[in-house]
């Protein structure tokens, strides 16, 4: 599991409300990934990472923001949460090794949003 | 740019007979490919990988996936499918940049 945790795993909350998810990594790899998954969409990126304070926007990054403080830690905030951000939350982190680098996936976080 | 085509979004095969999900890429360069397994309400797991090391690339709990080129595919097959294989796959597609791109998954259902 490349030492991948998400916090919390199972969240409830309001429209209008902001939420941070973490994700947090215990093998001190450089890019990290911040995805959603959704019926028929297969997993969509939301945000990555490529270092501490660097980031890019992936293909569905309206309504979430992230920050990256330290190595291990790469956190979601959806500011002002809305109904149609229900959805499960995956981190990764992606490995290098080999010919290729891999990616590796946290256990994941249901967000419902009511 | 790159984008993956699962081709079938349900898949079901008796216990013991093979199993076929089937991927299509397109890339620019030569991309790395992968398979992975999603079991219901967990995690997502690596089921193999192609690096341009070999074609026909073997992963985990006997499932194997060809790379041909000239057709852009990279299918998933299993001699005999078991129970236990019932879940989500996906087929996910990366070339030279910071980005991987998924399909949208094949669910298998496995008949006693």
């Amino acid at each position: 599991d490349a030492g991948i945790t998400q916090s919390p795993r199972h969240k409830v909350t309001e429209t209008g409300t902001p939420v941070t998810l973490r994700c947090h990594q215990t093998e001190n790899h450089r890019y990290m990934y911040w995805y959603r998954q959704d019926p028929g969409h297969g997993l969509r990126l939301i945000h990555y990472s490529y270092g501490v304070k660097d980031t890019d926007k992936g293909e569905v990054s309206d309504g979430y923001s992230v920050s990256r403080s330290k190595t291990e830690d790469f956190l979601l905030t959806l500011e002002s949460a809305t109904s149609s951000q229900t959805s499960v939350y995956f981190c990764a982190i992606r490995a290098s090794g080999g010919t290729t680098d891999t990616q590796y996936f946290g256990p994941g976080t249901r967000l419902t949003v009511l | 740019a790159q984008s993956v085509t699962q081709l079938d979004s349900h898949v079901s095969v008796s216990e013991g007979t093979p199993v076929l999900l089937r991927c299509n890429y397109s890339s620019s360069y030569s991309p790395s490919l992968f398979w992975y397994v999603q079991h219901p309400n967990k995690g997502l797991q690596l089921l193999l990988k192609y690096t341009s090391a070999a074609t026909l690339v073997k992963g985990i709990n006997g499932f194997e996936a060809e790379f041909k080129k000239s057709e852009t595919s990279f299918h998933l097959t299993k001699p005999s499918a078991h129970m236990s294989d019932a879940a989500e796959y996906f087929c996910v597609v990366r070339d030279t940049g910071n980005q991987f791109y998924f399909g949208t998954g094949t669910s298998l259902t496995v008949i006693p």
